[in-house]
């Protein structure tokens, strides 16, 4: 039993290049989650996903897109990297419990 | 929107001492509160929630206590020891909003041997 699990740790980006982060669970959560975290800053909520087929915003959507085509899979797609999305992307699950499950995170640079 | 803020950026404590992180939060309607801790390179671990309908809660070693007049939200750590290092966030919850989570800034514990 894994939990959740994230691909690549880490990523340094070109600016405008593309990528996508995985991010994976076994434990059959419905609710999934993407946050990033800056520097020094609690965590920000970019998008979330309450079943397979079904997303929505978060606090921070701008330059990220995601989809749910499954339960186990949440990938958060970044299409145009830009400086100001250098941070660390954390993935969260969530079942029937009030806990939230977090994987290792992805830092990703873009220079 | 309303956020969950920590008081203190910093804390250092001695090994073996009781450690008290607080956090302020604005959000009234909140349903309940959790603490997280995160290490260095890792993601955040659940250490203890409370519902908004309490004043306190216990786990192993952990205290949270909520005084709701005040908004105000706090863990307390006994007999700290050195694993206990590592950034503490406070965050806010609502069943109504499909339990996404608003999370403060977070404390540095540092613990001293």
């Amino acid at each position: 039993n894994a939990g959740v699990t994230q691909t690549p740790k880490f990523r340094i980006l070109k600016i405008g290049q593309s990528m996508t982060l995985q991010c994976t669970q076994d434990m059959n959560h419905n609710y999934m989650y993407w946050y990033r975290q800056d520097p020094g800053m609690g965590l920000k909520l970019i998008y979330y996903s309450v079943g397979a087929g079904i997303t929505d915003k978060g606090e921070v959507p701008n330059g990220y897109n995601v989809s749910r085509s499954t339960t186990e899979d949440f990938p958060l797609r970044l299409e145009l990297a830009a400086p100001s999305q250098t941070s660390v992307y954390f993935c969260s699950t969530r079942g029937g419990s009030r806990e939230q499950y977090f994987g290792p995170g992805t830092r990703l640079t873009v220079t | 929107g309303e956020s969950v803020g920590l008081h203190l950026p910093t804390l250092s404590v001695q090994e073996g001492d009781n450690s008290i992180i607080n956090c302020a939060y604005s959000n009234s309607a909140s349903d309940y509160f959790i603490w997280y801790k995160q290490e260095s390179g890792k993601g955040p671990q659940f250490i203890i929630d409370i519902r908004s309908n309490m004043d306190k809660r216990q786990g192993q070693r952990v205290t949270v206590l909520l005084n709701k007049t005040v908004k105000h939200l706090s863990l307390q750590i006994a007999a700290t020891q050195p694993g206990d290092s590592a950034v503490y966030f406070c965050a806010e919850n609502m069943y109504s909003n499909d339990y996404k989570l608003s999370f403060g800034a977070g404390t540095t514990v540092t613990v001293r041997a």
